[in-house]
């Protein structure tokens, strides 16, 4: 069965500083992988995913991730962040195509960016 | 840009009573899907349904729940007989095909 860990439950930084969310999985087939913000009281947005091709993936508001098969590992990346990148931050695995799309996801994780 | 909407944001509901959660998908939108978010803990997937079917339903999604497409435009999950434990955030999501999903903004159902 599929599985998604993101390591950090919170994660503090200040404002202008580099970030890391860390999100690792775990499943016998290949897998799409997706990272999802959640602003407060809101839906989740689609931040990137990884279909195929090249291992490191760029989104919307200067996030990127890369894909990394030998460790599992799809870690989420801003090199600095402001304060409105405040959120909780999903990481999720779905198996390839031909399957119904199901999302796995991991327990979130909360950015808190300080002034 | 085109969205997911759900009605009603927040509902509450007494233990026993059956509820009825509405989403309207993305009109392009060929697959859907319901998760649920508890407080404090992460999301998780209910059921998927494309072509007017069940395609796949998770261990939470049993006798109590059922999903409808009624006409072109809604998507509906029913709890036939809520419990205290159905208290969560309710998502709905499409997609276009099965690679990207796009979630509406959920609603609270809180079960007193």
């Amino acid at each position: 069965a599929q599985s998604v860990t993101q390591l950090d439950s919170q994660v503090p930084v200040f404002e202008e500083a580099p970030v890391e969310l860390r999100c690792n999985y775990s499943s016998s087939v290949s897998v799409y992988l997706f990272w999802y913000v959640q602003y407060p009281n809101q839906g989740l947005q689609l931040l990137l995913k990884y279909l195929s091709g090249s291992t490191l993936v760029k989104g919307i508001n200067g996030f990127e991730a890369e894909f990394n098969k030998s460790q599992t590992s799809f870690h989420l990346r801003k090199p600095s962040v402001h304060i409105s990148d405040t959120a909780e931050y999903f990481c999720a695995v779905s198996d390839r195509p031909g399957n119904t799309g199901k999302l796995i996801f991991g327990q979130g994780t909360t950015l808190q960016v300080k002034p | 840009e085109p969205e997911v909407t759900q009605t009603p944001s927040h509902q509450v509901t007494q233990m026993g009573q059956e509820v009825i959660l509405r989403c309207v998908p993305i009109s392009n939108h060929l697959y859907f899907y319901w998760y649920r978010q508890i407080l404090g803990q992460k999301v998780e997937f209910l059921v998927s349904f494309y072509n007017n079917e069940i395609s796949e339903k998770s261990e939470i999604f049993d006798d109590q729940f059922s999903v409808e497409r009624p006409d072109g435009s809604n998507f509906t999950l029913k709890i036939r007989s809520t419990k205290l434990e159905d208290s969560a955030m309710y998502f709905c999501a499409s997609s276009e095909v099965a690679d990207e999903q796009y979630f509406g903004p959920g609603t609270r159902l809180t079960v007193t």
